[in-house]
Formats: C-alpha cells, structure tokens, sequence
C-alpha cells in the first residue's frame, strides 16, 4: 500500500514570496490534515478536511495560508506572502473513516521550507 | 483547548535496558485517543502505538507498552531492550473523537551502544 505522498522535499524561498505544497493521501482515506512543525517543538494542526469539506482551521492564518482539497483526494497548502516564521516543516496525514470510527492518522515525509 | 506536556526533553539509556518517557495531558472530554509517535532524523513520523481512554487494558506492541492512568491523566512509554535503531524523537499525542491530533514537544531519546 503506497503511504502519504508529499512534494516538494525541501523549498528554500525569500519572505513575501508565494509557496505551494501538495499531498496525496492514502487511496480511500478521506480524512486529510496539514499540520506545521516548527524546529523543537511539536506539530501543530493548521487544518482538517473530511472529503472536500473543511473541518477545522481555526489555527491556519488565512490572512497569508490557503488550502483546498479539490475533488477530495489531493489537497494543496499554499502560503502568501511567506514571513520567516513560517520555516518550518508541513507534514499532511490521512485516515480512514468508516461511520462515527477515525482511525490513526499515517503521516508523509513532510516539506521543509525555509524563509530566508 | 487540550494540552499535552512532556517534560523530559531529553534522554539517554543503554543498549537493551529499559526506559519510560513521560507524558501529562488535560482535557474535560471522557472519550479520547492516546498515541505514541517516533520521528527519526528522516521527519516520518511514526506510530508507535495507541490507547483508546474507555479501555483500562493497558496497550502493548511487542517492546512498547503504556502506563495509562486516566484519573491522573498520564500517559507514560516503556522501551523494553532498547535498540540502536530506536534512536529518535519521540511525540505524545491526543484526539478526541475525529480531531486532528494535539502533540507535545517532545522526547529526544538517545540509545548510549
């Protein structure tokens, strides 16, 4: 079974540049998430969706972060303008879901972005 | 909001002894999630294992087990015969219902050969 797929590896952009991620989950999980993991510290949640509808982004920044999930499979990040701050590592992950039951989030190999 | 604490940023333990890493979390919800996940040098990060909060059966995969005490909110990882390879960061982790996942900051684990 092919795991969550994630590109680029590494992006190296100068602030108030746009950049964009893509992930693709594992076939039939329609569970997709975003997540942000600063250097020493854990990842933080920037946004859920469940298909192609948006669960939780109450911790994305949308005055600068944008995702979408067309067709419910691929999902894009996009960030603009980047800011410093925003190195970091973006890590997607994907479950399954059968009724009201979640199941464990597989996670990708992450994009490591850094903001000079 | 939840939170999770790992207070121990750093350990170290000899080729096959045994190590337990801890982990606090606060939550008012009765039904949640546990997890232990490991991230090596690589950035996969890893499940490790998992406790559902309404089994009081404490979870075990094959070296790793779990001291889950609900009442005190603590969640601790025992390595049993640690080996070099499980070197690594390793992330407490919390869900409630379909939530995504609330992390600590982490456990960087040493293997000392």
């Amino acid at each position: 079974e092919a795991g969550v797929a994630q590109s680029p590896r590494y992006k190296i952009i100068e602030k108030r540049q746009s950049v964009a991620f893509w992930c693709n989950p594992i076939s039939g999980h329609a569970t997709l998430y975003w997540y942000q993991q600063i250097l020493g510290q854990g990842p933080k949640l920037l946004i859920q969706f469940q298909n192609n509808g948006v669960v939780d982004d109450s911790q994305l920044p949308k005055d600068r972060f944008s995702a979408e999930r067309l067709k419910g499979v691929d999902s894009t990040l996009k960030i603009q303008p980047a800011k410093l701050e925003d190195s970091a590592v973006y890590l997607c992950a994907s479950s399954l879901r059968q009724g009201a039951v979640e199941y464990e989030q597989y996670f990708g190999p992450g994009t490591r972005l850094t903001v000079t | 909001a939840q939170t999770v604490t790992q207070s121990q940023p750093e350990m170290s333990v000899q080729e096959a002894e045994t190590v337990t890493l801890s982990c606090t979390y606060d939550t008012s919800e009765s039904d949640y999630y546990l997890f232990w996940y490991k991230q090596p040098p690589s950035r996969q990060m890893i499940l490790v294992i998992r406790q559902e909060a309404y089994k009081q059966q404490n979870a075990t995969e094959n070296r790793f087990s779990v001291n889950f005490q609900k009442a005190a909110k603590s969640f601790s990882l025992k390595i049993s015969d640690s080996q070099l390879g499980d070197a690594a960061m390793y992330f407490c982790a919390y869900r409630g219902g379909a939530d995504g996942l609330t992390f600590g900051k982490g456990t960087h684990l040493i293997i000392q050969p």
